[in-house]
């Protein structure tokens, strides 16, 4: 079964830092996405960073990176020069092959500060 | 740039009442999607939706829910006689493909039920 968790409930950081966003997966399909969205506080869902098992280099996207670990079945999103517009609640999912539903993990608060 | 459009933004209903979620999918895409978040919870798929048909669905998606395409522009979600824990954001979303292909989600329509 798909799962992910994401353990970070609420993370800090100062504006102009970097930021890691934890996430580690599970699942027994050898092929899936990986799939980064933040929701500000207005709700909407944003795409941000997506990250095929296949793919042989980590995604980016502008000041989002993932470092994505297979082996530890780890795909952390790194927020580079964090900005206030930056704070928001952060969701990892995943889609495996075969299937078209996303699993979300239970998201992670960033809070930036000046 | 092309974006999901969610009508209306907020519906209070009361229990046992019918209602009409809608969404405009951006107009190339061929898959269609519905997902839900009660307040403070993770975002959890209901059902999604292609060529016409359900693709595929949750455990949450009982004979209560029904989604249409009455026309090319639009998706509905229909739920028969709402309950107080159908109380959520519902989420439209849609995607170009299903392998690798990242999702668009619409702003949501909060959901409450009296």
């Amino acid at each position: 079964a798909q799962k992910i968790t994401q353990t970070q409930p609420g993370m800090f950081v100062q504006e102009k830092e970097a930021v890691t966003l934890d996430c580690t997966y599970d699942t027994s399909d050898p092929s899936y996405g990986l799939f980064w969205y933040k929701q500000p506080s207005s709700g909407e869902m944003i795409f941000l960073i997506y990250q095929g098992s296949y793919d042989q280099q980590n995604a980016t996207e502008g000041r989002y990176s993932l470092n994505f670990q297979k082996a530890r079945k780890s795909a952390n999103l790194v927020i580079s020069a964090s900005q206030l517009g930056d704070s928001a609640m952060y969701f990892c999912a995943m889609r495996e092959a075969g299937f078209q539903k996303l699993v979300f993990g239970t998201g992670t608060r960033l809070l930036v500060s000046p | 740039e092309p974006e999901v459009t969610q009508t209306p933004s907020h519906q209070v209903t009361q229990m046992g009442q019918e209602v009409i979620l809608r969404c405009v999918p951006i107009s190339n895409h061929l898959y269609f999607y519905w997902y839900r978040q009660i307040l403070g919870q993770k975002v959890e798929f209901l059902v999604s939706f292609y060529n016409n048909e359900i693709s595929e669905k949750s455990e949450i998606f009982d004979d209560q829910f029904s989604v249409e395409r009455p026309d090319g522009s639009n998706f509905t979600l229909k739920i028969r006689s709402t309950k107080l824990e159908d109380s959520a954001m519902y989420f439209c979303a849609s995607s170009e493909g299903v392998v690798d292909e990242k999702l668009f989600f619409g702003s949501g329509t909060q959901l409450s039920v009296l």
